[in-house]
């Protein structure tokens, strides 16, 4: 079935450090990819996503590329912010066998940042 | 545009005792909804998703329930909790066969089990 694997956290970076969170994944198709993400006390709301190979998604100065030789998408940003401050979720749709209603997340990485 | 509710936000419940959370979304019609748990560690797991009024698809196993009595709105249910149910339940939907799933979330309820 179909799976997504991330770095496992928590995370923790100073103001204006680099990010990368590893995001990989295993699907039977053809998969959309996306990244979401949960600030404190809220509910999920969608980052990113790319619905092809070499697909660039990018929200907010964070990016990911769809990269299926090594069925990757590692989000990124250059400098991150206190208020990056959140569980980010890496999450798969896969459009095979009509199992497109739903997304497959992974387990969630927490990211801190402090000033 | 569209909105979803889900209440309550907070909940804290015996073992077992029943549990009704309701979902509504406005501004879409025929969405799917879903219904998801995060427990602690645990990450993100698919509980039940709907693609229509009185179509409900259960993803594990368990003692809890779901029902879509109206198109926008969607049910999570229990006839007695177990201690294993307290986690935080998200609610959420996306436009009806859309390619490239977006789901829109809830505010969640943080449900705890004593």
């Amino acid at each position: 079935g179909d799976s997504v694997t991330q770095m496992e956290g928590p995370v923790t970076l100073s103001e204006e450090a680099f990010l990368t969170i590893n995001c990989t994944y295993t699907a039977t198709g053809y998969p959309s990819l996306f990244w979401y993400v949960q600030y404190p006390g809220e509910g999920l709301q969608l980052l990113l996503k790319a619905t092809k190979a070499d697909d660039k998604g990018s929200n907010k100065g964070f990016e990911a590329t769809y990269r299926k030789e090594t069925t990757s998408f590692h989000l990124e940003k250059g400098s991150v912010q206190v208020s990056d401050s959140a569980v980010y979720f890496c999450a798969l749709s896969d459009r095979s066998g009509g199992s497109n209603y739903k997304l497959t997340f992974g387990k969630g990485t927490l990211l801190t940042v402090n000033p | 545009s569209q909105t979803i509710h889900q209440w309550p936000a907070t909940l804290v419940q015996p073992v077992g005792s029943p549990l009704s959370l309701e979902c509504t979304v406005e501004g879409t019609s025929n969405p799917n909804l879903y219904w998801y748990r995060q427990a602690a560690g645990r990450g993100l797991q698919l509980l039940f998703y709907s693609v229509g009024i009185g179509q409900i698809s259960s993803e594990v196993p368990q003692n809890l329930s779901a029902s879509r009595p109206q198109d926008r709105q969607f049910i999570l249910s229990s006839k007695k909790l177990l201690l294993s149910d307290s986690g935080f339940y998200l609610c959420a939907w996306s436009v009806t066969r859309s390619v490239g799933e977006k789901l829109f979330f809830g505010s969640g309820t943080q449900l705890s089990v004593l």
